[in-house]
Order: C-alpha cells, then structure tokens, then sequence
C-alpha cells in the first residue's frame, strides 16, 4: 500500500539551482526516509530522520519534517547533472519491518 | 558495505515458464524483501520473509511465491509466468533492530515475459 505521495511527479532545473520535493503521509510514523533510484538501477538510501526531529543534513541534502502536517521536504542544494535520478520517500512506523512508499519525484538536471 | 545482488539483471522468458529470481545479501539481515515497480505504480511489495524459513504477503503476492531456506538468499519464483509480469523486480533487505529498518537494495532484475 502506498501513504507517502510525493511533490511534484517531476522536476527539471538547471545545474546550480535547488531542488526541493515533498512527500506527505496519512499515519503516525516514527522515521521518514529518502532513496534515490538512478535509471534502471536499485535504490539507494540518502537519509533518514527520525519522528522527534525536525530538521536533518547531509552534505548537499537536507530534509525536514512536520509531523503536524505529516510532511517532508527534501531540498537538494547546487545540484549536479548526477543528481538526476527518481527520488522517493518511504515511512517507518513502530516495530514493522516494511516501510510504507511514495510513487516517487523525477528529477532532472540540466547541465 | 552492504551488498545485495540478484541474479540477473535483464531477463526474457516465455508465458507458462517457471522462473526463478534469486537475490543474496551478504549482512546477515533478518528481513529480506521483493518489490516489483511499475511506472506510475511505485514500489509494490510482493513478499517478505523476517526468517529463514518465513514469509508474509506483501500487497501483491498473486502469482508469485518465495524461498529461503538460508538467511541469506531470498528466491522469488514466477510459477507460470504471463505478460502482466512483466516489470523491474527490486530485492531488499534490513536488519532487524536500529537503523529504523533502512532497506538496501540490489541492481534490480527487468523481467520480459513474451
């Protein structure tokens, strides 16, 4: 079953600009994650932030969170041409092993 | 670092094969998983197992079913396969405690059923 829904479905900016995507979710959750999927290949994990937290970085990334409006935002700064890929977003919640997924944003970067 | 593999990265096969995909981790993960991802569909979960020798239906197990029979190989079998699964298969695995269950991912197997 999906929860998260990714916004928006695709992105395409120039090399240098920012890149902010969202996802928002229906449940409670206790972590919120982001993979990056490159064409045709697996997922990677980019990062995760945690239920009681608000705000999380990562070199380029940062990722936000608002349980109160069951919300993410990813902001990737300065991208690359090698950020282009798909993004998504997936929940954790209490001690289930699965993790609830978004359909995902497509991003694509200019050179 | 972790590492996922499976078996195949593209595969073609006929209607009404038998056809098995395998995936390997080698982290000693409790929990391995099966997706497939269709375009506009996300990612669909098909099984899980937490175990050797256990599994639970994903959201779409129809047509499919698993093995594992070591902890750290996970097979997914296609009975008799038709077109309609034809799709990206993506294996997954985590560790049971901390790390609030991030999933590591193989390279994906593209399956073509003609």
């Amino acid at each position: 079953s999906q929860q998260g829904e990714e916004d928006p479905q695709a992105l395409s900016i120039q090399e240098g600009e920012n890149a902010t995507m969202n996802c928002s979710y229906k449940t409670s959750i206790n972590n919120l994650q982001w993979y990056r999927q490159n064409s045709g290949r697996g997922l990677v994990h980019l990062i995760l932030i945690r239920s009681n937290e608000r705000e999380k970085h990562s070199g380029r990334l940062r990722v936000t969170l608002d349980t109160s409006k069951k919300s993410s935002s990813l902001l990737i700064t300065a991208s690359r041409a090698a950020d282009t890929a798909s993004y998504f977003c997936a929940t954790g919640a209490g001690n289930n092993r699965k993790l609830i997924w978004g359909l995902g944003t497509s991003l694509a970067v200019n050179p | 670092d972790v590492k996922v593999t499976q078996s195949s990265r593209y595969l073609v096969k006929r209607t009404g094969e038998k056809v098995f995909l395998e995936c390997v981790q080698d982290m000693d993960h409790e929990n391995m998983f099966w997706y497939r991802q269709d375009p506009g569909l996300g990612l669909r979960l098909i099984y899980f197992s937490y175990d050797v020798k256990m599994k639970e239906k994903g959201d779409i197990p129809e047509g499919y079913s698993v093995s594992r029979e070591k902890k750290e190989r996970f097979s997914l079998i296609l009975e008799s396969a038709s077109t309609n699964q034809t799709s990206m298969y993506l294996c997954a695995s985590t560790q049971s405690r901390g790390a609030g269950y991030t999933q590591y991912f193989g390279p994906g197997t593209r399956l073509t059923v003609l």
